[in-house]
């Protein structure tokens, strides 16, 4: 089944604590992206990259890394994770190197105190 | 003024009604347009592509109002099922350019 995964589905961390979001695509998508969704803010780019090695910043990057070292993987990196990132963190990948009609894995609820 | 800008209801419908959303856009080079379907706390998904002379897929009809700098979508027959939160989505053109923006989405709820 052509899917979008990412691990975990809910965490919940202390401030300063480093964690990996990981994300995983099965479609050989070259385009993936993660977003994080915030009530009245809607959806915003954290994120994206266009293959493997090519990486760049969305809109709001502050506080995060990303590595694309294959084409599968874009885990998303909170190196020292604080209270302002508590989101729900989506990724997404579409197919070619730019983002037409992208596919979202299910979520990942953040909560950091 | 943000890039993508809907109205965020909610608009309450009854079953069988038609109902309307916009969306607009302030970046005028942007070029590929999308709307998304969100259930409540669920992730989103594809609804229809926005092509410029305007698409049909069953009840649901996009529609692109480059001059205005707006999109558009028409649900016709409204379904108890329909209810939920459409994003509008746009692209600037390629070229480097890849960021995408999303709109801060419309509720549906549709009543029996």
């Amino acid at each position: 089944e052509a899917q979008v995964t990412q691990n975990p589905r809910y965490l919940i961390t202390v401030t300063g604590k480093k964690l990996t979001v990981t994300c995983s695509q099965n479609m050989n998508h070259e385009y993936m992206s993660w977003y994080r969704q915030d009530p009245g803010l809607g959806l915003r780019q954290i994120y994206y990259s266009m293959n493997v090695e090519v990486t760049d910043k969305g809109d709001v990057p502050e506080g995060y890394k990303v590595s694309r070292k294959e084409k599968r993987n874009f885990p998303l990196i909170l190196e020292s994770p604080s209270p302002n990132q508590t989101s729900l963190y989506f990724c997404a990948s579409s197919l070619g190197g730019n983002p037409s009609e992208q596919y979202f894995g299910p979520g990942t609820r953040l909560t950091v105190t | 003024r943000k890039e993508v800008e809907q109205d965020p209801g909610p608009f309450n419908v009854p079953e069988g009604a038609t109902v309307a959303f916009n969306c607009t856009y302030s970046n005028s080079a942007s070029q590929s347009f999308f709307w998304y379907r969100q259930d409540c706390r669920k992730e989103p998904k594809l609804l229809m592509s926005v092509y410029s002379s305007g698409n049909e897929d069953g009840r649901f009809t996009a529609q692109l109002n480059r001059a205005s700098q707006y999109i558009s979508l028409l649900i016709r027959d409204s379904k108890l099922s329909d209810s939920a939160t459409y994003l509008c989505v746009a692209r600037p053109h390629s070229g480097g350019y890849q960021k995408v923006t999303f709109g801060t989405g419309t509720k549906l709820q549709v009543i029996p």
